[in-house]
């Protein structure tokens, strides 16, 4: 099973529609999860953290299944500034100082 | 709002030569990260950096890869002899314990 595995898409949706990705991890042990979106030759920005509780940060929300070893993001009312690579990005667990593994990207591309 | 630096943005060199990619991490931030991305496929971590030493390292930091943290802002990673699969992006990273790593816009590395 591969460490961090998303759907590459391309996902593509109409202006002001909502999305919903997914993401899942093979790491049991991983305490820290995050999506990032990436821009084109851009570098990876935080998107957000993903909580056990779930959060949400204006049109995006984000849900994490320990027992399932499963995120999600969902935007709500896509914006064409939403088009980008999503990042699901997870610790490997244990300290601080361990290195994220990234999973390779969901592209969505918001039609006008 | 603080921000991860690096230099140069693109640098080309032949294959063989020593390459020193610089980064200024965020100032109060204490672990400090290198990652590549080559064109098109997934961000890959390379290694973590922490109270002066490496911390973690990915199989792709073999002896030909170096870090150093010459003073008390800049940090480094040198590729020895440089090989034509070394051509990537390379993203600086710095981040507090536990927290989201904050990525700098990367170093496009073309070995000819």
């Amino acid at each position: 099973r591969k460490e961090v595995e998303q759907d590459p898409g391309p996902f593509n949706v109409p202006e002001g529609a909502t999305v919903a990705f997914n993401c899942t991890y093979s790491n049991s042990a991983s305490q820290s999860f995050f999506w990032y979106r990436q821009d084109c030759r851009k570098e990876p920005k935080l998107l957000m953290s993903v909580y056990s509780s779930g959060n949400e940060d204006g049109r995006f929300t984000a849900q994490l299944n320990r027992a399932s070893q499963y995120i999600s993001l969902l935007i709500r009312d896509s914006k064409l500034s939403d088009s980008a690579t999503y990042l699901c990005v997870v610790n490997r667990g244990g300290g601080g100082a361990d290195g994220l593994t990234f999973g390779k990207g969901t592209h969505l591309i918001i039609q006008p | 709002e603080p921000e991860v630096t690096q230099t140069p943005s693109h640098q080309v060199t032949q294959m063989g030569q020593e390459v020193i990619l610089r980064c200024v991490p965020i100032s109060n931030h204490l672990y400090f990260y290198w990652y590549r991305q080559i064109l098109g496929q997934k961000v890959e971590f390379l290694v973590s950096f922490y109270n002066n030493e490496i911390s973690e390292k990915s199989e792709i930091f073999d002896d030909q890869f170096s870090v150093e943290r010459p003073d008390g802002s800049n940090f480094t990673l040198k590729i020895r002899s440089t090989k034509l699969e070394d051509s990537a992006m390379y993203f600086c990273a710095s981040s507090e314990p536990y927290r989201e790593a904050f990525f700098g816009q990367g170093t496009r590395l073309t070995v000819v």
